[in-house]
């Protein structure tokens, strides 16, 4: 079936650190793949989603690219800040899925000054 | 615009009691999907419904139900309430026209506590 999987946290940085969140993913066809935040006590914010294979997604700093060879979805940021400090998940919706989202299980980053 | 609405935001039951949770998605949207947040199971899905026909189901007993009116809005329910239950519930819309690459855009949740 589809499943998503993503690196363990937490992840803790220094302001300004690199960040990089794995993501990799198990679909048939071609899915679509999605970054969501998540900020303490809050519901999901899209952060960024690409629709087929190497689109790069970008949003506020962070990019990702949509690698099929690898099935892979990292998050990169060149330069993190405090209240980049959240919980981040990636997700899939399958070819055919309409909207069921598929989500790994979230890395929690905690950025400190 | 505004984005996805849930209400209440908050709530307490005990076991064995029902709950509805409701829905407003964004204006123009016409599919709207559930989500359950756990610590222990993260985020799963319960069901999407487009122009009021349940379009796909998660793996839920039964008692997880819902619906959509015909202005789009959702509502679902829970009965004989578990202790298990106590999550957070996640509405989600989008236009759901078509299948591929759609923006999914979730509201703010409703914290649901079971005693």
């Amino acid at each position: 079936g589809n499943s998503v999987t993503q690196m363990e946290g937490p992840v803790t940085l220094s302001e300004e650190a690199f960040l990089t969140i794995n993501c990799t993913y198990t679909a048939t066809g071609y899915p679509s793949l999605f970054w969501y935040v998540q900020y303490p006590g809050e519901g999901l914010q899209l952060l960024l989603k690409a629709t087929k294979a190497d689109d790069k997604g970008s949003n506020k700093g962070f990019e990702a690219t949509y690698r099929k060879e690898t099935t892979s979805f990292h998050l990169e940021k060149g330069s993190v800040q405090v209240s980049d400090s959240a919980v981040y998940f990636c997700a899939l919706v399958s070819s055919g899925g309409y909207n069921k989202l598929i989500f790994g299980a979230g890395t929690r980053l905690a950025v400190h000054p | 615009k505004a984005g996805v609405t849930q209400t209440p935001r908050y709530l307490i039951k005990t076991r064995g009691q029902q709950v509805t949770l409701s829905c407003s998605p964004i204006s123009g949207h016409r599919s709207v999907s559930w989500y359950q947040q756990t610590p222990g199971q993260g985020l799963q899905f319960l069901f999407e419904y487009f122009s009021e026909t349940q379009r796909n189901k998660g793996n839920f007993p039964g008692r997880f139900s819902g619906r959509q009116f015909s202005n789009s809005r959702s509502e679902m329910n829970v009965s004989t309430l578990e202790l298990g239950d106590s999550a957070l519930y996640l509405c989600a819309s989008s236009l759901g026209d078509r299948v591929f690459g759609n923006t999914i855009y979730f509201g703010e949740g409703s914290w649901l506590t079971v005693v």
